[in-house]
């Protein structure tokens, strides 16, 4: 079935540094790839998708871009801020009914 | 104004009292769903509603139940709720496959 691996649970930078969240997915197809946000008390907030290969999605600085081959879809960020810190979830959907396939999520922790 | 409300914000019942959390969206989305996270669990689908009386188990519906008679409104209702439902739960809404969900802000349960 489809489903969403994030590699970190948990990863701590200090400002200015780079990031790197590794997600990867197993489906048939091209399904859509997404990125959200969440930050503590809130809901997760959308932060972009893409749904061909080679298509780069980005938002606030942040940026993936579609990989069929490796299947993967990483989320990236050249200088993260303390204000980046917040929950990271990669997301599946475009199959199987309308259902959303999340990963575990990571927690982004950034030091001042 | 795209959103997602619900209500309770905050709700403590006791066991084996009967709980109704509500969600509405003003974007007249077909799709709806309610999930549960748990501190380190992620994202939980506990029911899709493909619109009114339309709605489909997801993977954790055991001891809930939904109730859609209005495209924007979609309640979780517990019927004799169990302190292993304490949990956060956020409704979202979507208008099509590919699209981006839009999430609640959550509500915090408690059941003593």
């Amino acid at each position: 079935g489809d489903s969403v691996t994030q590699t970190e649970g948990q990863v701590a930078l200090s400002e200015e540094d780079f990031l790197t969240i590794h997600c990867n997915y197993s489906a048939s197809g091209y399904p859509a790839l997404f990125w959200y946000v969440q930050y503590p008390g809130e809901g997760p907030q959308f932060l972009f998708r893409a749904s061909r290969d080679k298509e780069k999605g980005s938002s606030r600085g942040f940026e993936a871009t579609y990989d069929k081959g490796t299947t993967s879809f990483h989320l990236r960020k050249a200088s993260v801020q303390e204000s980046d810190s917040a929950v990271y979830y990669c997301a599946l959907g475009g199959h199987s009914n309308n259902r959303i396939f999340f990963g575990d999520g990571t927690q982004l922790v950034v030091k001042p | 104004d795209m959103k997602v409300t619900q209500m309770p914000r905050y709700l403590i019942k006791r066991m084996g009292e009967n709980v109704l959390l509500e969600c509405g969206q003003d974007m007249s989305h077909e799709t709806m769903y309610w999930y549960r996270q748990d501190p380190g669990l992620g994202l939980q689908l506990i029911y899709i509603s493909y619109d009114v009386d339309s709605n489909s188990e997801g993977d954790i519906p055991k001891g809930y139940r939904v109730s859609r008679k209005k495209r924007e409104h979609f309640s979780l209702i517990l019927d004799s709720a169990k302190t292993n439902q304490t949990s956060v739960y956020f409704c979202a809404s979507r208008w099509g496959d590919y699209a981006e969900q839009f999430f609640g802000p959550g509500t915090r349960l408690t059941v003593l």
